[in-house]
């Protein structure tokens, strides 16, 4: 069984520029989180879907949105990107929302802000 | 703002010995603790997903335990190989089922290193 995959795996991007990054569940899964890791804050959460649906959102600027496709992909974009964003972000899928699933991590996607 | 937190925060420890560390969080509200495992330059390996106060989970040499009520778990690895040498992320789960969707809240890691 394929593991959760998002590409691309890094990205070099300048201030002001806008950014996609994508995820692809585990198959039959249909929740994705996704996550921002930084040296500083550790692993934050930035928000969820479930069938196409935003679940739950974290504490991040309204420049970071996401959305769910049909098929479970999740893409997350990020406009007029600052140097902070620069980050390694991370993407999780399981089953089902709210229960005690397992997650199941991706690679990431390493993204630097010039 | 839920604080979970993990001690300490990294660890060396000699190949063949044993090593525990902690992670506290919140005691209200829970409904699971996630364990994971981090090696440098590849994704979050799941360890074990806890509920239950007095809960005990083993997957090889790694074992963990739960303590809900005072809202700590303990992360244990017996005989550490070289292998183990990874950042440990504990992850707190709040109750509220599909409202609280699948929200992790993580501790900052302890980050083992076992030297041969």
């Amino acid at each position: 069984k394929a593991g959760v995959t998002q590409t691309p795996r890094y990205l070099i991007k300048t201030r002001g520029q806008q950014v996609t990054l994508s995820c692809s569940p585990i198959s039959g899964h249909r929740s994705v989180s996704w996550y921002q890791q930084t040296p500083g804050q550790g692993l934050q959460f930035l928000f969820e879907y479930f069938s196409e649906t935003q679940r739950n959102k974290g504490n991040f600027p309204g420049r970071f949105s996401g959305r769910q496709f049909s098929n479970s992909r999740s893409e997350m974009n990020v406009s007029t990107l600052e140097l902070g964003d620069s980050a390694l972000y991370l993407c999780a899928s399981s089953l089902v929302t709210g229960t005690t699933d397992t997650q199941y991590f991706g690679p990431g996607t390493r993204l630097t802000v010039l | 703002i839920l604080n979970v937190e993990q001690s300490p925060q990294s660890l060396h420890v000699q190949e063949g010995d044993s090593t525990n560390f902690t992670c506290s969080f919140p005691s209200s509200n829970f409904y699971a603790l996630h364990w994971y495992r981090w090696e440098t330059a590849k994704s979050p390996e799941a360890l074990f997903v806890m509920t239950l106060n007095g809960d005990e989970k083993k997957k090889g040499r790694i074992s963990a335990t739960l303590n809900t009520k005072e809202g700590y778990s303990y992360l244990y690895i017996k005989g550490s190989q070289p292998e183990d040498s990874a950042t440990y992320l504990c992850a707190f789960m709040a109750r509220g089922g599909e409202a609280a969707g699948n929200k992790l809240t993580f501790g900052g890691g302890t980050r083992v290193l076992v030297k041969p």
